[in-house]
């Protein structure tokens, strides 16, 4: 299986903050990645997909980057509704594997 | 309006069965693969499988290849999840989503515990 890791696990932040997490595959997935963003009690949303497209309807200060192995996914300007837990999926190869998680929080 | 809707808590003893089921609305049924997937508290997301509600065809995690059926009701829009021989390690929040490249449109989730 192909293992994503994520970094880092937890983040504090204040809002207006740049925020960067980063993804990285075991093995090489070319752009086969999404990030989403997951409140507590709610369902995950896409954010971007294909590495690097925007979701319809996301905000622009989300932005994703990325190919092969490495990916990061960039919040220009945190908002107060941007804190929550972040996830990037690959979706190259089965079965589709997750990162572990980013719990981005107010500092 | 797309809606994945799911069907509510369950409870379970160990050894038993559990159905999921995820019914659709506000698009084609038959355009998208639909994928469970589950979430235990404080673990990652655990992808479980997808199946193409055109074809029925399915794939399976080698985890739960032996003990999952995906099946569907094209003519109910609703896809269903069932695993079986229960353990108290699947005790999680089972999702659908719907997908042809990644997942774009997730159901609200489905609790399930497992208690004897």
């Amino acid at each position: 299986d192909i293992q994503m890791t994520q970094s880092p696990s937890s983040l504090s932040a204040s809002v207006r903050d740049r925020v960067i997490i980063t993804c990285r595959a075991s093995q090489g997935i070319r752009d086969d990645l999404a990030w989403y963003q997951q409140k507590p009690g709610k369902a995950p949303k896409r954010l971007i997909y294909d590495a690097s497209s925007l979701q319809s309807g996301v905000p622009s200060r989300f932005s994703g980057s990325g190919s092969g192995t490495e990916f990061t996914l960039t919040i220009s300007s945190l908002e107060p509704e941007d804190f929550a837990t972040y996830y990037c999926l690959q979706h190259n190869t089965y079965p589709w594997t997750f990162g572990q998680g980013t719990r981005v929080d107010i500092k | 309006q797309v809606h994945l809707v799911q069907s509510g808590a369950e409870v379970k003893q160990p050894g038993a069965s559990v159905q999921v089921s995820c019914q659709t609305s506000g698009f084609t049924f038959t355009s998208y693969h639909f994928h469970w997937v589950r979430q235990a508290p404080g673990e990652r997301f655990e992808w479980m499988g997808r199946i193409n509600p055109n074809t029925g065809d399915t794939n399976y995690a080698q985890k739960f290849q032996d003990r999952v059926n995906m099946t569907r009701d094209k003519s109910m829009k609703t896809a269903f999840m069932e695993l079986s021989r229960l353990t108290s390690d699947d005790a999680a929040v089972y999702y659908c989503a719907r997908g042809r490249v990644s997942m774009d449109v997730w159901g609200q989730g489905t609790p399930v515990s497992v208690s004897s």
